[in-house]
């Protein structure tokens, strides 16, 4: 069957260091991959795209590395800060059709001073 | 300036009533969708319009109805609510419906059915 799986437990670390998030699919071939950044209460952020002929994408403190051998998604935060604190969500979009995004239950980052 | 609008942001209601949500977008987009986050907080895709046109209907209960009156409204109606029905409610929209374009998400509509 069909899964995306993200850390279910919340990742607590201290202000300074890097975050390092994963998300690992079976059975999906997607085209691309999306992180999405969601508050309590708020509706999820897109961060970052990376497509699959792309092994690595940044964006200020973000990286997210996309290996498609090992289907699998990482997405760093360096010099991580209590803002940064929130869920993280991977999505992903199946080769060929609409534009359907499948998202993972996300990752609760706990960004600690 | 919100860019995607949903209302209302909290919504109780009892078994059996019928109920709307209201999405608006003022970002330009092509496509819509309405997103389900169960209590386990996946988010799953129910409906997209494209250009007012359904294009994506997931296996949703029929009790569920999109109408998208022009391409900047989505609204969803929902008949005889059940209490497996909470949950917050989530419309989005992108810029097409093929490409990798991003999600723009409104900040939910948490509905509880008692």
């Amino acid at each position: 069957s069909q899964k995306i799986e993200q850390n279910s437990e919340a990742l607590n670390i201290q202000e300074g260091k890097t975050a390092t998030l994963t998300c690992n699919y079976t059975n999906y071939s997607p085209a691309y991959l999306q992180w999405y950044r969601q508050d309590p209460g708020r509706g999820p952020v897109f961060l970052l795209l990376i497509r699959e002929n792309e092994k690595e994408k940044r964006k200020e403190r973000l990286k997210v590395t996309f290996d498609t051998t090992l289907k699998q998604s990482l997405f760093h935060i360096t010099a991580s800060q209590p803002a940064d604190s929130a869920t993280y969500l991977c999505a992903l979009r199946h080769s060929g059709g609409y534009n359907k995004l499948i998202f993972g239950a996300g990752t609760r980052l706990a960004v600690h001073p | 300036d919100t860019a995607v609008s949903q209302t209302p942001k909290y919504l109780v209601t009892q078994m059996g009533n019928d109920k709307s949500i209201k999405c608006e977008q003022n970002l330009g987009h092509d496509t819509m969708y309405w997103y389900k986050q169960d209590s386990k907080k996946f988010l799953k895709i129910m409906f997209s319009y494209n250009n007012k046109e359904l294009i994506i209907n997931e296996t949703v209960p029929n009790r569920f109805s999109p109408k998208s009156p022009d391409k900047a409204h989505l609204n969803l109606h929902i008949n005889s609510l059940e209490l497996g029905d909470s949950a917050v409610y989530f419309c989005a929209s992108s810029q097409g419906d093929a490409g990798p374009s991003p999600l723009h998400f409104g900040n939910g509509t948490r509905l509880t059915v008692t």
